[in-house]
């Protein structure tokens, strides 16, 4: 079993500015990979970026980029240059590498970004 | 084309009422969920089916009837509605076996009231 905890159920940005968002998880697999997603007001999930537990290089897309921290199970994003259409919730989650297994939600943090 | 559709978007009917959601992807994905987002966000899953198998049945009353009819389709009968059934009711699919990355992909969502 795993959780994922989001300590942040809310946050505010200048636009243009940076922004990071905190997750922390945990998780008994040895390999595994991490999201975040992004719920706009439009309410469709879509994936922002994914790391894979065994690559040590955190992923960026874009403007977006994470801060992966194996050993203390932290997971934060930083979203650069934060435009009107970044506001949204975003959601980290945690899924064991393989098999059927479920992957695993964080509770949410709502992104509002300030013109 | 939308990868993941369902409908109806929206449902508004009374207690005791029983109500379905249909769900078609055509990614060519072997895995299908149904998660439950209710009015804090919180997002639940409630079934997986892996080619038409049920994989994931999490405590969900047996008043929600998942059922897939191909690989492609899963449905969701929900009877007896009751209010705290009130949520948003997302599909979502994802490659199966080693190719399951977890990535989801998300339809847009079915907003279900009940009065």
């Amino acid at each position: 079993a795993q959780t994922v905890t989001q300590s942040q159920p809310e946050m505010s940005v200048q636009e243009a500015e940076t922004v990071t968002l905190s997750c922390t998880y945990d998780t008994s697999e040895s390999d595994y990979y991490l999201f975040w997603y992004k719920q706009p007001p439009s309410r469709q999930m879509i994936l922002v970026i994914r790391q894979e537990a065994y690559k040590q290089q955190n992923a960026t897309e874009n403007r977006f980029s994470v801060n992966f921290q194996k050993a203390a199970k932290s997971f934060s994003l930083k979203i650069s240059d934060s435009q009107l259409g970044d506001a949204a919730m975003y959601f980290c989650a945690c899924h064991p590498s393989g098999g059927y297994q479920k992957v695993t939600f964080g509770t949410g943090t709502k992104l509002q970004v300030i013109p | 084309d939308t990868a993941v559709s369902q409908t109806p978007k929206y449902l508004v009917t009374q207690m005791g009422n029983d109500k379905s959601i249909k769900c078609e992807q055509n990614l060519g994905h072997d895995t299908m969920y149904w998660y439950k987002q209710d009015s804090k966000k919180f997002l639940k899953i409630m079934f997986s089916y892996n080619n038409k198998e049920l994989i994931i049945n999490e405590t969900v009353p047996n008043r929600f009837s998942p059922k897939s009819p191909d690989k492609a389709h899963l449905n969701l009968h929900i009877n007896s509605l009751e209010l705290g059934d009130s949520a948003v009711y997302f599909c979502a699919s994802s490659q199966a076996g080693l190719a399951n990355t977890g990535e989801l992909f998300f339809g847009e969502g079915s907003r279900l009231t009940v009065l």
